[in-house]
């Protein structure tokens, strides 16, 4: 079964700060793993996807296959980085599950 | 090229009655799928479509129904409104060919409905 799991509903942290959002999946073939990012009240928008390697807005992620995990790192968190994010799988076709999502908030 | 476009933007239902969301899409997406988002419990798929004239349940279907006539469009049905259906609903489209990569989700702005 394709499940998405992410361990912190709510993550604080000073800006300035690291920041790390963990995400971990179970799947048994080979999952694309994605990162969605939703603003205040706007819709979600696809922050960075695993196949790509590239770094959005300072934010990188790197897909562990032997630990299944796909967490979002910044290192130096800013204000502007508040938002709820939300870790996603792709399986075979276009089958996208999504993580309970967890709610950043940058502290000044 | 609006991308996915979704109306109304919100909604206030009383129990008992029904509404359609819309949802079109300008890309030529083949798929297309709606999710509702609650409070803490991040996305639940209520229906997808793999292409005109398909559909199929997601994990939370009841009290919707969908149809997919043209590629475009992908309404979403409530016939008998519930408390319970009070969420956001978020309309997405995406594409993939086999033996493609395929694309990510494409997502309209949502859907706020209130049901009392």
């Amino acid at each position: 079964a394709q499940r998405v799991t992410q361990p912190e509903k709510l993550l604080s942290v000073f800006k300035g700060a690291p920041v790390e959002l963990k995400c971990n999946y179970s799947y048994s073939g080979s999952p694309e793993l994605f990162w969605y990012v939703q603003y205040s009240r706007q819709r979600l928008q696809l922050l960075l996807r695993h196949i790509s390697r590239e770094s959005i807005k300072g934010f990188t992620a790197d897909l562990n296959k032997g630990e299944t995990s796909f967490h979002l790192k910044k290192p130096f968190a800013q204000e502007e980085d508040s938002a709820m994010y939300y870790c996603a799988l792709k399986g075979y076709g276009q089958n996208f599950v999504f993580g309970p999502g967890t709610r950043l908030s940058v502290l000044p | 090229n609006a991308g996915v476009t979704q109306t109304p933007k919100f909604r206030i239902l009383k129990i008992g009655q029904s509404m359609t969301l819309q949802c079109t899409q300008d890309m030529n997406h083949n798929y297309m799928y709606w999710y509702r988002q609650d409070p803490g419990m991040g996305l639940k798929l209520i229906y997808y479509s793999v292409g005109a004239g398909i559909t199929d349940k997601g994990e939370v279907p009841n009290g919707y129904n969908v149809s997919r006539s043209t590629t475009e469009d992908f309404p979403l049905r409530l016939e008998l409104a519930a408390p319970s259906q009070t969420s956001v609903y978020f309309c997405a489209s995406s594409t993939w060919d086999r033996g493609q990569l395929g694309s990510p989700l494409h997502f309209g702005n949502g859907t706020r409905l209130t049901v009392t």
